[in-house]
């Protein structure tokens, strides 16, 4: 089965703190995805990477940047935590060149105060 | 550009009852869909999924859904729905770069006894 794992479940942050969401994945799926999930906005994608160093912004990367290091792991940070960036955060992978269907971790819930 | 509509935002059906959950998609050529389902505080699951062939596809938990291209719709139905079915739907098609999902805003479904 593939596995998606995120870093934390719950996390707790103040304004003004850089933050690092962590997520990892064991199928070697060329392509990651970081998604912001709010209620009645359904999910909205942050950014995707589809290989190493390689990464697009998606509808909503205000406030957020990336990085991928290795092909696994796929890092969301955001640089200085504001309050309206409170939110569900989910990540996905899935194969380059498939139909498309993709994998999430369970997400972490970030709260900022 | 493409776009994912789920008309209903929350139904409620009784135990035992059948389902019918709707999906209408913006996509100029042959989409690739999905059905996703997420219970509380997890991530998404894959429910089913259409890529081409036969227009009613089965999937997981007894659910199932129709690709109707004349009415650009993608509707995931079970017909006796149980108690551990309460959770919320998303519908989803492949955008046009081949990679990164576009979601409708979901459908919350609660299941009275």
């Amino acid at each position: 089965d593939v596995k998606v794992t995120q870093s934390s479940r719950y996390l707790v942050k103040r304004t003004g703190e850089k933050v690092f969401l962590e997520c990892v994945q064991d199928m070697d799926h060329e392509n990651m995805f970081w998604y912001r999930q709010d209620p009645g906005l359904g999910l909205r994608l942050i950014y995707f990477s589809y290989d190493v160093k390689m990464k697009e912004k998606g509808d909503i990367p205000e406030g957020y940047s990336v990085s991928r290091e290795k092909k696994e792991r796929f890092s969301l940070i955001l640089e200085s935590a504001s309050t309206n960036q409170t939110s569900m955060y989910l990540c996905a992978s899935s194969l380059r060149g498939g139909p498309g269907e993709q994998y999430f971790g369970p997400g972490t819930r970030l709260t900022v105060t | 550009a493409q776009s994912v509509t789920q008309p209903d935002i929350h139904i409620t059906v009784s135990e035992g009852a059948s389902l019918e959950l709707r999906c209408n998609y913006s996509y100029g050529a042959t989409p690739y869909l999905f059905w996703y389902v997420q219970s509380p505080g997890q991530g998404l699951q894959l429910l089913l999924k259409y890529f081409s062939g036969d227009t009613l596809v089965q999937g997981i938990k007894g659910f199932e859904a129709e690709f109707k291209r004349s009415q650009s719709s993608f509707n995931l139905r079970k017909p006796s729905v149980h108690w551990s079915d309460a959770a919320e739907y998303f519908c989803a098609v492949i955008g046009q770069a081949g990679t990164a999902l576009i979601f409708g805003k979901g459908t919350t479904l609660s299941v009275s006894s």
